[in-house]
Protein backbone atom coordinates (compact mmCIF):
# COMPACT_ATOMS: atom_id res chain seq x y z
CA UNK A 1 0.00 0.00 0.00
CA UNK A 2 1.39 3.56 -0.98
CA UNK A 3 2.08 5.13 2.18
CA UNK A 4 -0.13 7.99 2.98
CA UNK A 5 -1.39 8.79 6.29
CA UNK A 6 -4.65 11.26 6.62
CA UNK A 7 -5.19 12.67 10.17
CA UNK A 8 -7.46 13.15 11.73
CA UNK A 9 -9.20 10.11 10.95
CA UNK A 10 -12.93 12.09 12.34
CA UNK A 11 -13.55 15.27 13.26
CA UNK A 12 -16.83 16.90 15.01
CA UNK A 13 -16.55 21.20 14.68
CA UNK A 14 -18.48 23.91 15.22
CA UNK A 15 -19.47 26.19 12.85
CA UNK A 16 -16.99 29.15 12.09
CA UNK A 17 -13.92 27.45 14.02
CA UNK A 18 -10.94 26.88 11.59
CA UNK A 19 -9.86 23.48 11.06
CA UNK A 20 -6.65 21.72 9.11
CA UNK A 21 -6.51 18.52 7.94
CA UNK A 22 -2.97 17.10 7.09
CA UNK A 23 -1.71 14.75 4.44
CA UNK A 24 1.17 13.24 4.72
CA UNK A 25 3.03 11.06 2.17
CA UNK A 26 6.40 8.63 2.37
CA UNK A 27 6.81 8.16 -1.14
CA UNK A 28 7.87 11.34 -2.30
CA UNK A 29 5.48 11.84 -4.77
CA UNK A 30 5.27 15.42 -6.38
CA UNK A 31 1.32 15.61 -7.15
CA UNK A 32 -0.97 15.65 -4.01
CA UNK A 33 -4.86 16.17 -4.01
CA UNK A 34 -7.54 17.09 -2.05
CA UNK A 35 -10.90 15.86 -3.11
CA UNK A 36 -14.11 16.13 -1.13
CA UNK A 37 -16.88 13.22 -1.29
CA UNK A 38 -20.74 13.91 -0.83
CA UNK A 39 -23.44 11.45 -2.40
CA UNK A 40 -24.46 12.49 -5.67
CA UNK A 41 -21.34 14.24 -6.60
CA UNK A 42 -18.79 11.96 -6.25
CA UNK A 43 -15.30 12.52 -5.88
CA UNK A 44 -14.98 16.85 -6.41
CA UNK A 45 -11.64 18.50 -6.73
CA UNK A 46 -10.50 21.25 -3.75
CA UNK A 47 -6.67 21.91 -4.62
CA UNK A 48 -3.76 20.08 -5.51
CA UNK A 49 -0.15 20.86 -5.47
CA UNK A 50 2.34 19.83 -7.94
CA UNK A 51 5.61 20.51 -5.79
CA UNK A 52 6.55 22.75 -3.04
CA UNK A 53 4.91 25.98 -2.84
CA UNK A 54 2.92 25.26 -5.60
CA UNK A 55 -0.82 24.70 -5.44
CA UNK A 56 -3.45 25.77 -7.56
CA UNK A 57 -7.62 25.78 -7.25
CA UNK A 58 -9.86 22.83 -8.04
CA UNK A 59 -13.60 23.46 -8.89
CA UNK A 60 -14.83 23.49 -5.20
CA UNK A 61 -12.12 25.65 -3.52
CA UNK A 62 -13.77 28.25 -1.92
CA UNK A 63 -13.62 28.40 1.71
CA UNK A 64 -10.67 25.84 1.71
CA UNK A 65 -7.11 26.97 1.52
CA UNK A 66 -3.97 25.25 1.47
CA UNK A 67 -0.43 24.51 2.07
CA UNK A 68 2.83 22.66 1.37
CA UNK A 69 6.06 23.45 2.76
CA UNK A 70 7.77 19.93 2.51
CA UNK A 71 7.07 17.41 -0.23
CA UNK A 72 5.55 14.79 2.59
CA UNK A 73 2.72 17.07 3.75
CA UNK A 74 -0.26 18.50 2.18
CA UNK A 75 -2.56 20.84 4.69
CA UNK A 76 -6.23 21.64 4.09
CA UNK A 77 -7.48 24.01 5.94
CA UNK A 78 -11.39 25.46 6.37
CA UNK A 79 -10.88 28.85 7.77
CA UNK A 80 -13.89 29.19 9.15
CA UNK A 81 -16.43 26.05 9.35
CA UNK A 82 -19.68 25.71 7.91
CA UNK A 83 -22.68 23.17 7.73
CA UNK A 84 -21.61 22.50 4.08
CA UNK A 85 -18.30 21.46 4.03
CA UNK A 86 -19.30 18.66 6.07
CA UNK A 87 -18.20 15.83 4.04
CA UNK A 88 -15.57 12.64 3.92
CA UNK A 89 -12.24 14.17 2.35
CA UNK A 90 -9.57 12.39 0.72
CA UNK A 91 -6.08 12.79 -0.28
CA UNK A 92 -4.22 11.55 -3.10
CA UNK A 93 -1.16 10.91 -4.61
CA UNK A 94 0.90 10.79 -7.79
CA UNK A 95 4.07 10.64 -9.13
CA UNK A 96 4.05 12.05 -12.31
CA UNK A 97 0.62 13.40 -14.54
CA UNK A 98 3.26 13.70 -17.47
CA UNK A 99 3.15 9.20 -17.56
CA UNK A 100 -0.30 9.43 -16.72
CA UNK A 101 0.51 7.32 -13.29
CA UNK A 102 -2.62 6.45 -11.18
CA UNK A 103 -3.26 8.24 -8.17
CA UNK A 104 -2.94 6.51 -4.88
CA UNK A 105 -5.32 7.66 -1.82
CA UNK A 106 -5.39 7.85 1.79
CA UNK A 107 -8.29 6.95 4.02
CA UNK A 108 -10.11 9.54 4.03
CA UNK A 109 -11.31 12.55 7.14
CA UNK A 110 -14.71 12.37 8.35
CA UNK A 111 -15.45 15.91 8.86
CA UNK A 112 -18.93 17.25 10.81
CA UNK A 113 -19.72 20.66 11.17
CA UNK A 114 -22.40 21.15 13.70
CA UNK B 1 -12.91 21.76 -19.43
CA UNK B 2 -12.31 17.96 -18.85
CA UNK B 3 -15.29 15.73 -17.46
CA UNK B 4 -16.49 12.67 -16.69
CA UNK B 5 -19.91 11.22 -17.29
CA UNK B 6 -21.22 7.92 -15.68
CA UNK B 7 -24.73 8.28 -16.19
CA UNK B 8 -25.49 4.95 -13.97
CA UNK B 9 -26.56 6.22 -10.50
CA UNK B 10 -26.89 2.45 -8.99
CA UNK B 11 -26.78 -0.75 -10.26
CA UNK B 12 -28.79 -4.12 -8.77
CA UNK B 13 -27.70 -7.73 -10.04
CA UNK B 14 -28.28 -11.24 -8.96
CA UNK B 15 -25.08 -12.70 -8.55
CA UNK B 16 -23.66 -14.37 -11.32
CA UNK B 17 -24.71 -11.77 -13.70
CA UNK B 18 -22.35 -10.04 -15.96
CA UNK B 19 -22.75 -5.77 -15.55
CA UNK B 20 -21.01 -3.31 -17.79
CA UNK B 21 -20.55 0.35 -16.60
CA UNK B 22 -20.95 3.20 -18.50
CA UNK B 23 -18.11 5.99 -18.58
CA UNK B 24 -17.97 8.78 -20.91
CA UNK B 25 -15.59 11.35 -21.08
CA UNK B 26 -15.02 15.24 -22.74
CA UNK B 27 -11.31 16.18 -23.35
CA UNK B 28 -9.44 18.39 -25.56
CA UNK B 29 -6.21 17.14 -24.90
CA UNK B 30 -5.03 14.54 -27.37
CA UNK B 31 -2.76 12.65 -24.54
CA UNK B 32 -4.91 11.71 -21.66
CA UNK B 33 -5.53 8.59 -19.24
CA UNK B 34 -8.59 7.24 -18.42
CA UNK B 35 -8.61 5.40 -14.79
CA UNK B 36 -11.49 3.29 -13.04
CA UNK B 37 -11.47 2.99 -9.17
CA UNK B 38 -13.24 0.71 -6.89
CA UNK B 39 -14.64 2.17 -3.28
CA UNK B 40 -16.03 -0.79 -1.53
CA UNK B 41 -18.21 -0.34 1.91
CA UNK B 42 -15.06 0.08 3.59
CA UNK B 43 -14.77 3.59 2.00
CA UNK B 44 -11.02 3.54 0.68
CA UNK B 45 -10.60 3.86 -2.93
CA UNK B 46 -8.88 1.26 -4.92
CA UNK B 47 -7.21 2.03 -8.05
CA UNK B 48 -8.49 -0.82 -10.76
CA UNK B 49 -6.94 0.36 -14.34
CA UNK B 50 -5.14 2.98 -16.14
CA UNK B 51 -5.24 3.34 -20.18
CA UNK B 52 -3.65 6.22 -22.45
CA UNK B 53 -5.60 7.81 -25.37
CA UNK B 54 -3.07 5.91 -27.66
CA UNK B 55 -3.86 2.70 -26.20
CA UNK B 56 -7.48 1.44 -27.12
CA UNK B 57 -6.69 -2.55 -27.14
CA UNK B 58 -9.36 -3.74 -24.81
CA UNK B 59 -8.25 -4.87 -21.98
CA UNK B 60 -9.12 -8.18 -19.66
CA UNK B 61 -8.44 -9.15 -15.89
CA UNK B 62 -9.65 -12.41 -14.22
CA UNK B 63 -13.55 -11.53 -14.22
CA UNK B 64 -12.83 -7.61 -15.18
CA UNK B 65 -12.29 -6.43 -18.74
CA UNK B 66 -12.48 -2.88 -20.74
CA UNK B 67 -13.64 -1.33 -23.47
CA UNK B 68 -11.83 1.70 -24.41
CA UNK B 69 -13.63 3.49 -27.78
CA UNK B 70 -11.79 6.80 -28.55
CA UNK B 71 -14.72 7.18 -31.60
CA UNK B 72 -17.65 7.12 -28.89
CA UNK B 73 -15.36 8.76 -26.01
CA UNK B 74 -16.36 5.91 -23.59
CA UNK B 75 -14.23 3.55 -20.94
CA UNK B 76 -16.92 1.33 -20.52
CA UNK B 77 -15.91 -1.86 -17.65
CA UNK B 78 -17.30 -5.22 -17.62
CA UNK B 79 -17.25 -7.37 -14.81
CA UNK B 80 -18.46 -11.39 -16.05
CA UNK B 81 -19.70 -13.38 -13.37
CA UNK B 82 -20.06 -11.07 -10.68
CA UNK B 83 -19.96 -11.55 -6.89
CA UNK B 84 -21.18 -10.27 -3.87
CA UNK B 85 -18.00 -9.38 -3.01
CA UNK B 86 -18.23 -6.71 -6.39
CA UNK B 87 -20.79 -4.80 -4.30
CA UNK B 88 -19.23 -1.34 -4.45
CA UNK B 89 -19.36 2.54 -6.23
CA UNK B 90 -17.28 2.33 -9.17
CA UNK B 91 -15.82 5.55 -10.35
CA UNK B 92 -14.14 6.31 -13.97
CA UNK B 93 -11.77 8.99 -13.59
CA UNK B 94 -9.69 11.13 -15.94
CA UNK B 95 -6.79 12.95 -16.46
CA UNK B 96 -5.53 15.03 -19.55
CA UNK B 97 -1.77 15.76 -20.78
CA UNK B 98 -2.28 19.71 -20.07
CA UNK B 99 -3.48 19.62 -16.75
CA UNK B 100 -2.29 17.77 -13.55
CA UNK B 101 -6.15 17.24 -12.68
CA UNK B 102 -7.66 14.24 -12.02
CA UNK B 103 -11.04 14.24 -12.81
CA UNK B 104 -14.00 11.90 -11.59
CA UNK B 105 -17.33 11.16 -12.32
CA UNK B 106 -20.20 10.73 -9.54
CA UNK B 107 -19.66 6.65 -9.57
CA UNK B 108 -22.25 3.82 -10.30
CA UNK B 109 -22.89 2.19 -7.32
CA UNK B 110 -23.22 -1.58 -7.70
CA UNK B 111 -25.06 -3.95 -5.90
CA UNK B 112 -24.58 -7.86 -6.25
CA UNK B 113 -27.14 -9.53 -4.48
CA UNK B 114 -26.75 -13.42 -3.64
Amino acid sequence: DAGITQSPRHKVTETGTPVTLRCHQTENHRYMYWYRQDPGHGLRLIHYSYGVKDTDKGEVSDGYSVSRSKTEDFLLTLESATSSQTSVYFCAISESRFLGTEAFFGQGTRLTVV
Amino acid sequence: AQKVTQAQTEISVVEKEDVTLDCVYETRDTTYYLFWYKQPPSGELVFLIRRNSFDEQNEISGRYSWNFQKSTSSFNFTITASQVVDSAVYFCALSGGGSEKLVFGKGTKLTVNP
